[in-house]
């Protein structure tokens, strides 16, 4: 079963505008975190932000914010203020303990493109 | 800080043949390395954990044998894919785990894409 889900194939967005990604995931640790990072065109895994289960509030860092709704199980991403740069795959990912060691666990992943 | 690199960031090689990918933490040291595949247009999907001085440990449908990983140093793990075919053409990404970092804070290289004619 898929754990992370990505319904976003693509998303197009007008440069300056905010955009929200969506990432649902299912697991039935209590303990868990969520990651998103931005792959550009060179292929580098860029960390953009983590949610940590017990976090009270819902994880910041500069532009990009974790809309955290823990009782649906989702995790979406919001870029304020969106800029060219941005554009890029992003993918949402979970950690999750497995036969005693942590591992992370992809999305499929939102390709998104910013228009001028 | 915490930079991981990968060496080489891109090789072709001829079908049959083997290759070696290096995977380097840079400034700190590294007890568990992850070692991704990555198809066109498609996810992350791990293929193995390698942990300093033991044994890795593979995802299920990965074939250890062809796929061979070594864990030497708390800065250096390899990956070797053996008698690579076509199909092993793919975007091969190393992560390194900073134990004590932020939870579970996974640091990657750039990648290194395989072409194997």
């Amino acid at each position: 079963a898929q754990k992370i889900t990505q319904t976003q194939p693509g998303m197009f967005v007008q440069e300056k505008e905010a955009v929200t990604l969506d990432c649902t995931y299912d697991t039935s640790d209590p303990s868990y975190g969520l990651f998103w990072y931005k792959q550009p065109s060179s292929g580098e895994m860029i960390f953009l932000i983590y949610q940590g289960s017990y976090d009270q509030q819902n994880a910041t860092e500069g532009r990009y914010s974790l809309n955290f709704q823990k009782a649906r199980k989702s995790a979406n991403l919001v870029i304020s203020a969106s800029q060219l740069g941005d554009s890029a795959m992003y993918f949402c990912a979970m950690r999750e303990l497995s036969q005693g060691a942590q591992k992370l666990v992809f999305g499929q992943g939102t390709r998104l493109t910013i228009n001028p | 800080g915490a930079v991981v690199s990968q060496h080489p960031s891109w090789v072709i090689c001829k079908s049959g043949t083997s290759v070696k990918i290096e995977c380097r933490s840079l400034d700190f040291q590294a007890t568990t390395m992850f070692w991704y595949r990555q198809f066109p247009k498609q996810s992350l999907m791990l293929m193995a954990t390698s942990n300093e001085g033991s044994k890795a440990t593979y995802e299920q449908g990965v074939e250890k044998d062809k796929f061979l990983i070594n864990h030497a140093s708390l800065t250096l793990s390899t990956l070797t894919v053996t008698s690579a075919h076509p199909e092993d053409s793919s975007f091969y990404i190393c992560s390194a785990y900073l134990a004590g970092g932020r939870v579970f804070e996974q640091y990657f290289g750039p990648g290194t894409r395989l072409t194997v004619t």
